[in-house]
């Protein structure tokens, strides 16, 4: 049971250039989430996924598209890389938004954009 | 706005040196509280969620408290195996989409 994978684990980019990271978890989950992590500020929420077809945005999702491309995969893309984009990005999945249910992570991809 | 708030930012033990790790926050209408543990290089493990005040959770050394204003997370005897970042998190009733993330405590046991 692989939980919540994420490719790449590593990219460099260049200013300007656009990537897509993908996520995709085993887990049958309804909901998803794309955080970043960055030293001293813990984990922003930049787009979510409550269930398949919907998409909404977080606290920080300038820069940032998404597509729920089913139940299973959400991928986060950067249309044109900035080097404030540069972070580690975790994708996540719970049964459902709300309450008491948990969420599980994959394990980050890093991502540095010169 | 939810507000979590980590402290200490590090915290060096020595292997069998029991401790504390604080977690305060500021919401409107606690869903939940959470803890996890993250080791360098990876993601986010879930440990504990919390809800009501008084609430206690166990696993293994550690044990999550939690009061109407914050959380403590006490590591009992804590081994090397033990070090890592924890970080806490929150639900509430504004954003009960999203977790809310403290910037975390690094624990570091030496043996």
């Amino acid at each position: 049971n692989a939980g919540v994978t994420q490719t790449p684990k590593f990219q460099v980019l260049k200013t300007g250039q656009s990537m897509t990271l993908q996520c995709a978890q085993d887990m049958n989950h309804n909901s998803m989430y794309w955080y970043r992590q960055d030293p001293g500020m813990g984990l922003r929420l930049i787009y979510y996924s409550a269930s398949e077809g919907t998409t909404d945005k977080g606290e920080v999702p300038n820069g940032y598209n998404v597509s729920r491309l089913n139940k299973r995969e959400f991928s986060l893309r950067l249309e044109s890389a900035a080097p404030s984009q540069t972070s580690v990005y975790f994708c996540a999945s719970s049964a459902r938004t709300g309450g008491l249910t948990e969420a599980f992570f994959g394990q980050g991809t890093r991502l540095t954009v010169v | 706005e939810d507000q979590v708030t980590q402290s200490p930012e590090a915290l060096r033990l020595q292997e069998g040196e029991s401790s504390s790790l604080n977690c305060s926050y500021t919401v409107s209408g606690l869903r939940g509280l959470f803890w996890y543990r993250q080791d360098p290089g990876k993601g986010p493990e879930f440990l504990f969620t919390l809800y009501s005040a008084g609430e206690e959770k166990e696993k293994e050394r550690l044990k999550a408290t939690l009061t109407k204003k914050e959380s403590f997370l006490h590591i009992t005897a804590p081994k090397p195996e033990d070090s890592a970042t924890y970080l806490c998190a929150v639900r509430s009733g504004s954003n009960d989409y999203k977790l809310s993330f403290g910037a975390g405590t690094t624990v570091t046991v030496r043996a």
